[in-house]
Protein backbone atom coordinates (compact mmCIF):
# COMPACT_ATOMS: atom_id res chain seq x y z
CA UNK A 1 0.00 0.00 0.00
CA UNK A 2 1.06 3.60 -0.55
CA UNK A 3 1.44 6.00 2.02
CA UNK A 4 3.18 9.59 3.22
CA UNK A 5 4.48 10.51 6.67
CA UNK A 6 5.08 14.45 6.87
CA UNK A 7 7.37 14.90 9.89
CA UNK A 8 6.49 17.87 11.78
CA UNK A 9 3.30 20.06 11.16
CA UNK A 10 4.33 23.18 11.55
CA UNK A 11 7.94 24.43 10.76
CA UNK A 12 9.18 27.60 11.83
CA UNK A 13 12.42 29.58 10.02
CA UNK A 14 13.95 32.66 10.04
CA UNK A 15 14.23 34.47 6.49
CA UNK A 16 17.49 33.18 4.85
CA UNK A 17 17.81 30.10 6.70
CA UNK A 18 17.81 26.81 5.18
CA UNK A 19 14.61 25.15 5.34
CA UNK A 20 13.67 21.47 5.15
CA UNK A 21 10.35 19.75 5.26
CA UNK A 22 10.35 16.08 5.46
CA UNK A 23 8.62 13.02 3.85
CA UNK A 24 8.90 9.72 4.63
CA UNK A 25 7.23 7.25 2.10
CA UNK A 26 6.33 3.67 1.87
CA UNK A 27 5.08 2.32 -1.78
CA UNK A 28 4.84 -1.06 -2.84
CA UNK A 29 5.95 -0.33 -6.18
CA UNK A 30 8.83 2.46 -7.00
CA UNK A 31 7.22 5.11 -6.06
CA UNK A 32 7.11 8.46 -8.31
CA UNK A 33 6.75 11.78 -5.57
CA UNK A 34 5.67 14.90 -5.79
CA UNK A 35 5.92 17.95 -3.89
CA UNK A 36 2.90 20.54 -4.01
CA UNK A 37 2.71 23.98 -2.23
CA UNK A 38 -0.42 25.71 -1.44
CA UNK A 39 -0.93 29.31 -0.84
CA UNK A 40 -4.22 30.58 0.84
CA UNK A 41 -7.07 30.41 -0.80
CA UNK A 42 -5.13 28.81 -3.98
CA UNK A 43 -5.44 25.13 -5.67
CA UNK A 44 -2.12 22.86 -5.15
CA UNK A 45 1.15 24.13 -7.37
CA UNK A 46 3.42 21.75 -8.13
CA UNK A 47 7.24 22.38 -6.93
CA UNK A 48 8.65 19.61 -8.55
CA UNK A 49 8.05 15.41 -8.87
CA UNK A 50 10.42 12.33 -8.89
CA UNK A 51 9.85 9.92 -11.60
CA UNK A 52 12.90 7.31 -11.08
CA UNK A 53 15.20 9.72 -13.44
CA UNK A 54 17.84 11.70 -11.38
CA UNK A 55 17.97 11.10 -7.78
CA UNK A 56 18.21 15.31 -6.87
CA UNK A 57 15.31 16.91 -8.67
CA UNK A 58 15.17 20.64 -8.82
CA UNK A 59 12.00 22.22 -9.11
CA UNK A 60 10.53 25.74 -8.92
CA UNK A 61 11.04 29.20 -6.41
CA UNK A 62 14.67 27.15 -5.28
CA UNK A 63 13.40 24.28 -3.92
CA UNK A 64 14.64 20.85 -4.69
CA UNK A 65 14.40 17.41 -2.89
CA UNK A 66 16.48 14.41 -2.48
CA UNK A 67 15.14 10.93 -3.92
CA UNK A 68 16.95 8.29 -1.12
CA UNK A 69 15.43 4.92 -1.40
CA UNK A 70 17.33 3.17 1.42
CA UNK A 71 15.99 5.79 3.66
CA UNK A 72 12.15 5.95 1.78
CA UNK A 73 12.78 9.66 2.42
CA UNK A 74 11.80 12.23 -0.68
CA UNK A 75 12.84 15.74 1.49
CA UNK A 76 12.30 19.39 0.21
CA UNK A 77 15.03 21.88 0.35
CA UNK A 78 15.79 25.39 -0.05
CA UNK A 79 18.75 27.14 0.86
CA UNK A 80 17.65 30.58 2.07
CA UNK A 81 14.22 31.08 2.94
CA UNK A 82 11.77 34.41 1.62
CA UNK A 83 8.77 35.31 3.03
CA UNK A 84 6.88 34.11 0.20
CA UNK A 85 7.55 31.20 1.02
CA UNK A 86 5.15 30.99 3.78
CA UNK A 87 2.49 28.48 2.76
CA UNK A 88 1.31 24.80 2.88
CA UNK A 89 3.35 21.80 1.54
CA UNK A 90 2.33 18.58 0.49
CA UNK A 91 4.24 15.49 -0.31
CA UNK A 92 2.29 12.89 -2.15
CA UNK A 93 3.33 9.19 -3.83
CA UNK A 94 1.77 8.00 -6.62
CA UNK A 95 -0.95 5.66 -6.78
CA UNK A 96 0.51 1.90 -7.51
CA UNK A 97 -1.70 1.34 -10.54
CA UNK A 98 -0.57 2.40 -13.97
CA UNK A 99 -4.09 2.58 -14.79
CA UNK A 100 -4.97 5.66 -12.53
CA UNK A 101 -3.00 8.98 -11.55
CA UNK A 102 -4.15 9.46 -8.45
CA UNK A 103 -2.19 10.55 -5.57
CA UNK A 104 -1.83 9.42 -1.87
CA UNK A 105 -1.07 12.45 0.36
CA UNK A 106 0.46 13.11 3.65
CA UNK A 107 -1.06 15.69 6.27
CA UNK A 108 1.17 18.48 5.22
CA UNK A 109 3.23 20.77 6.39
CA UNK A 110 3.05 24.33 7.38
CA UNK A 111 6.10 26.34 7.06
CA UNK A 112 6.23 29.83 8.54
CA UNK A 113 9.00 32.41 7.56
CA UNK A 114 9.93 34.96 9.99
CA UNK A 115 11.15 38.12 9.29
CA UNK B 1 -4.65 30.02 -20.13
CA UNK B 2 -7.07 29.14 -17.98
CA UNK B 3 -6.38 26.57 -15.12
CA UNK B 4 -9.06 24.67 -13.24
CA UNK B 5 -11.84 26.37 -12.09
CA UNK B 6 -14.59 25.30 -9.67
CA UNK B 7 -17.63 26.72 -8.82
CA UNK B 8 -18.96 27.86 -5.91
CA UNK B 9 -15.93 28.52 -3.79
CA UNK B 10 -17.72 28.38 -1.08
CA UNK B 11 -20.87 26.38 -0.03
CA UNK B 12 -23.18 26.62 2.90
CA UNK B 13 -26.04 24.07 3.32
CA UNK B 14 -28.51 22.37 5.86
CA UNK B 15 -27.89 18.83 6.88
CA UNK B 16 -29.99 16.56 4.75
CA UNK B 17 -29.86 18.58 1.90
CA UNK B 18 -28.41 17.95 -2.05
CA UNK B 19 -25.61 19.90 -3.46
CA UNK B 20 -23.46 19.95 -6.39
CA UNK B 21 -20.17 20.82 -7.20
CA UNK B 22 -18.84 22.05 -10.28
CA UNK B 23 -15.25 21.20 -11.81
CA UNK B 24 -14.04 22.83 -15.06
CA UNK B 25 -10.67 21.84 -16.47
CA UNK B 26 -8.24 22.72 -18.55
CA UNK B 27 -9.49 22.50 -22.04
CA UNK B 28 -8.00 19.46 -23.62
CA UNK B 29 -7.10 17.47 -20.33
CA UNK B 30 -8.96 14.10 -20.18
CA UNK B 31 -8.14 12.88 -17.15
CA UNK B 32 -10.01 14.38 -13.85
CA UNK B 33 -9.93 13.79 -10.15
CA UNK B 34 -11.59 14.57 -7.49
CA UNK B 35 -9.93 14.92 -3.79
CA UNK B 36 -11.71 15.83 -0.48
CA UNK B 37 -9.36 17.68 1.97
CA UNK B 38 -11.09 18.24 5.62
CA UNK B 39 -9.12 20.89 7.97
CA UNK B 40 -5.83 19.58 8.75
CA UNK B 41 -5.60 16.66 7.03
CA UNK B 42 -3.86 16.13 3.35
CA UNK B 43 -6.10 15.80 0.06
CA UNK B 44 -7.64 12.82 -0.28
CA UNK B 45 -8.89 11.16 -3.18
CA UNK B 46 -12.67 10.42 -4.12
CA UNK B 47 -12.70 9.88 -8.11
CA UNK B 48 -10.68 9.50 -11.32
CA UNK B 49 -12.71 10.08 -14.80
CA UNK B 50 -10.54 9.02 -17.80
CA UNK B 51 -12.58 11.01 -20.73
CA UNK B 52 -16.28 10.11 -19.75
CA UNK B 53 -16.06 7.45 -17.75
CA UNK B 54 -15.23 6.50 -14.14
CA UNK B 55 -12.20 4.73 -14.21
CA UNK B 56 -11.67 4.19 -10.75
CA UNK B 57 -14.26 5.61 -7.57
CA UNK B 58 -12.55 3.67 -5.18
CA UNK B 59 -12.06 6.93 -2.40
CA UNK B 60 -16.08 7.88 -2.90
CA UNK B 61 -17.20 7.35 1.15
CA UNK B 62 -20.42 5.92 0.80
CA UNK B 63 -23.27 6.09 -1.88
CA UNK B 64 -24.56 9.78 -0.85
CA UNK B 65 -21.64 10.67 -2.97
CA UNK B 66 -21.73 10.60 -7.06
CA UNK B 67 -19.83 12.36 -9.77
CA UNK B 68 -20.78 12.78 -13.40
CA UNK B 69 -18.57 13.82 -16.35
CA UNK B 70 -21.11 13.37 -19.46
CA UNK B 71 -19.34 15.26 -22.38
CA UNK B 72 -15.69 14.33 -20.84
CA UNK B 73 -15.08 17.99 -20.02
CA UNK B 74 -17.01 19.32 -16.96
CA UNK B 75 -17.49 17.38 -14.06
CA UNK B 76 -20.12 17.89 -11.15
CA UNK B 77 -19.76 16.42 -7.65
CA UNK B 78 -23.00 15.35 -6.33
CA UNK B 79 -24.16 15.08 -2.54
CA UNK B 80 -26.90 13.55 -1.21
CA UNK B 81 -28.08 14.38 1.78
CA UNK B 82 -25.71 16.18 3.13
CA UNK B 83 -23.79 15.08 6.53
CA UNK B 84 -21.71 17.66 9.51
CA UNK B 85 -18.95 15.30 8.45
CA UNK B 86 -19.04 15.95 5.09
CA UNK B 87 -17.43 19.95 5.36
CA UNK B 88 -14.44 19.87 3.83
CA UNK B 89 -12.44 21.74 0.69
CA UNK B 90 -13.50 19.75 -2.57
CA UNK B 91 -10.96 19.51 -4.73
CA UNK B 92 -10.40 19.21 -8.24
CA UNK B 93 -7.99 18.56 -10.85
CA UNK B 94 -6.99 17.83 -14.09
CA UNK B 95 -3.91 15.98 -16.14
CA UNK B 96 -3.22 15.73 -19.51
CA UNK B 97 -3.26 12.02 -19.45
CA UNK B 98 -4.59 10.20 -16.58
CA UNK B 99 -2.79 6.88 -17.20
CA UNK B 100 0.67 6.12 -15.82
CA UNK B 101 1.51 7.25 -12.40
CA UNK B 102 4.23 10.30 -13.26
CA UNK B 103 1.95 12.92 -14.92
CA UNK B 104 0.93 16.11 -13.62
CA UNK B 105 -1.73 16.99 -11.72
CA UNK B 106 -3.09 21.00 -11.95
CA UNK B 107 -5.66 21.91 -9.37
CA UNK B 108 -8.32 24.08 -9.06
CA UNK B 109 -9.07 26.46 -5.70
CA UNK B 110 -11.66 24.31 -4.16
CA UNK B 111 -15.25 24.40 -3.35
CA UNK B 112 -15.46 24.85 0.92
CA UNK B 113 -18.30 23.00 1.70
CA UNK B 114 -19.91 23.84 4.90
CA UNK B 115 -22.93 21.44 6.44
CA UNK B 116 -24.94 23.01 9.19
Amino acid sequence: AQSVTQLGSHVSVSEGALVLLRCNYSSSVPPYLFWYVQYPNQGLQLLLKYTSAATLVKGINGFEAEFKKSETSFHLTKPSAHMSDAAEYFCAVSGASSNTGKLIFGQGTTLQVKP
Amino acid sequence: GAGVSQTPSNKVTEKGKYVELRCDPISGHTALYWYRQSLGQGPEFLIYFQGTGAADDSGLPNDRFFAVRPEGSVSTLKIQRTERGDSAVYLCASSLQGQGRSNEQFFGPGTRLTVL
